[in-house]
């Protein structure tokens, strides 16, 4: 049984460039969450599925964030014309869709932006 | 919406023995869910404990347990015997159950240091 897996694990870019990061849940987990958490911070939600359906969505998720999850399996989370701010922590989770359930996290894709 | 206060930002504990980790939480919701996760510096957030809001008992896993006082809205994560391996950051975090959210809030941790 493998854990939430996330790719990449770190990534630099230049500021004004698009980025993606890939996220797989465990198996036959349909929730699946996005969090970003800056230096010192507890991590913040952004985003939120159930299967496929993007049911919740952070205000700190502005128009260059996208987040998908075709088919309900793996998601993606694509941040256009980077800034310094998006520097952070992104963190992915899953979880059954029962309640009393664990949310396990992935390793987290660490992001700088120059 | 709910809000986790942790009051502590790092606390010193010596090797082998216990540390308790405030936590307070602030909701309207009837019923909700209570974890904790550790975060060493690796970045990984490590499942410790959970708390259901109608749990009569607390909650233990191994050396971890937690300290539900529903009435005062405190969920302490309590660490017995510590080991260096415990050092590392610890959030706590609640999710609210049956409304039109699911997501987990989290608090702004405390940093654990164990000493030998």
């Amino acid at each position: 049984d493998t854990g939430v897996s996330q790719d990449p694990r770190h990534k630099i870019t230049k500021r004004g460039q698009n980025v993606t990061f890939r996220c797989d849940p465990i198996s036959e987990h349909n929730r699946l969450y996005w969090y970003r958490q800056t230096l010192g911070q507890g991590p913040e939600f952004l985003t939120y599925f159930q299967n496929e359906a993007q049911l919740e969505k952070s205000r700190l998720l502005s128009d260059r964030f996208s987040a998908e999850r075709p088919k309900g399996s793996f998601s993606t989370l694509e941040i256009q014309r980077t800034e310094q701010g998006d520097s952070a922590m992104y963190l992915c989770a899953s979880s059954p869709s029962e309640t009393r359930r664990v949310i396990h996290f992935g390793p987290g894709t660490r992001l700088l932006v120059l | 919406a709910q809000k986790i206060t942790q009051t502590q930002p790092g606390m010193f504990v010596q090797e082998k023995e216990a540390v308790t980790l405030d936590c307070t939480y602030d909701t309207s919701d009837q019923s909700y869910g209570l974890f904790w996760y550790k975060q060493p510096s690796s970045g990984e957030m490590i499942f410790l404990i959970y708390q259901g809001s109608y749990d009569e008992q607390n909650a233990t896993e191994g050396r971890y347990s937690l300290n539900f006082q529903k009435a005062r809205k405190s969920a302490n994560l309590v660490i017995s015997a510590s080991q260096l391996g415990d050092s590392a950051m610890y959030f706590c975090a609640s999710q609210p159950y049956g409304g039109a959210t699911n997501k987990l809030i989290f608090g702004t941790g405390t940093l654990l240091a164990v000493q030998p």
